[in-house]
């Protein structure tokens, strides 16, 4: 039972223009959520975050956008650069509950 | 200042053997997390350690797996009779804890174990 689930494996965008990562999720419960990014050998590193309570969050050149209706949340990247490439991972909590669940990653490919 | 670190960085074992993987999280940090991330996924909650108790194992996936924490500090995750389903990264993650809060994790690179 995936309750977080990234549906698209891999996404190419040419370097300057915007990078949208989508996550999906099936836990109404979940009111915590991150995007985490991972280069290869090392472990993943936390990008930004939003409460249930929000509905966008910004920083930088990252923004999240949250949309509880529909389960679904989004990650912005603009304008997205060739060090952006990694694997993305969307995940969730509960509060009160410290573990978070991943969903499955996203490799983002930033064509120069 | 370090990061959390993980040792060994890879592990090659066969089958039925018994393997321990180390984690040495940020210092301060009183919370604990064992992670295993299989090739394609991502990582998947194991254990999670609040000082030296485990707080929540809901996530170990049967009886051969096995974690400590004895001073609060070093995390041992110890796997027993090592089976090939096993291969994967295993990731240990630690952070503060603030209550009624949700607490960012921070990960190390992983002990990449194989069973053959």
């Amino acid at each position: 039972d995936q309750q977080v689930k990234q549906n698209s494996p891999s996404l190419s965008v040419q370097e300057g223009r915007i990078s949208i990562l989508n996550c999906d999720y099936t836990n109404s419960m979940f009111d915590y959520f991150l995007w985490y990014k991972k280069y290869p050998a090392e472990g993943p590193t936390f990008l930004i975050s939003i409460s249930s309570i929000k509905d966008k969050n910004e920083d930088g050149r990252f923004t999240v956008f949250l949309n509880k209706s529909a389960k679904h949340l989004s990650l912005h990247i603009v304008p997205s650069q060739p060090g952006d490439s990694a694997v993305y991972f969307c995940a969730a909590s509960i509060q009160g509950a410290q573990k978070l669940v991943f969903g499955q990653g996203t490799r983002l490919t930033i064509n120069p | 200042g370090a990061g959390v670190s993980q040792t060994p960085s890879n592990k090659v074992t066969e089958k039925g053997k018994y393997v321990e993987l180390r984690c040495d999280p940020i210092s301060g940090h009183t919370a604990l997390y064992w992670y295993r991330q299989s090739l394609g996924q991502g990582p998947e909650f194991l254990i999670y350690f609040q000082g030296t108790g485990a707080a929540d194992d809901s996530g170990l996936p049967n009886d051969r797996f096995f974690a400590v924490r004895p001073e609060g500090s070093v995390s041992t995750l110890k796997i027993q009779r090592t089976e090939r389903g096993d291969s994967a990264v295993y990731l240990c993650a630690s952070s503060q804890v603030r209550l009624a809060a949700h607490n960012e994790q921070f990960f190390g690179p992983g002990t990449r174990l194989t069973v053959l």
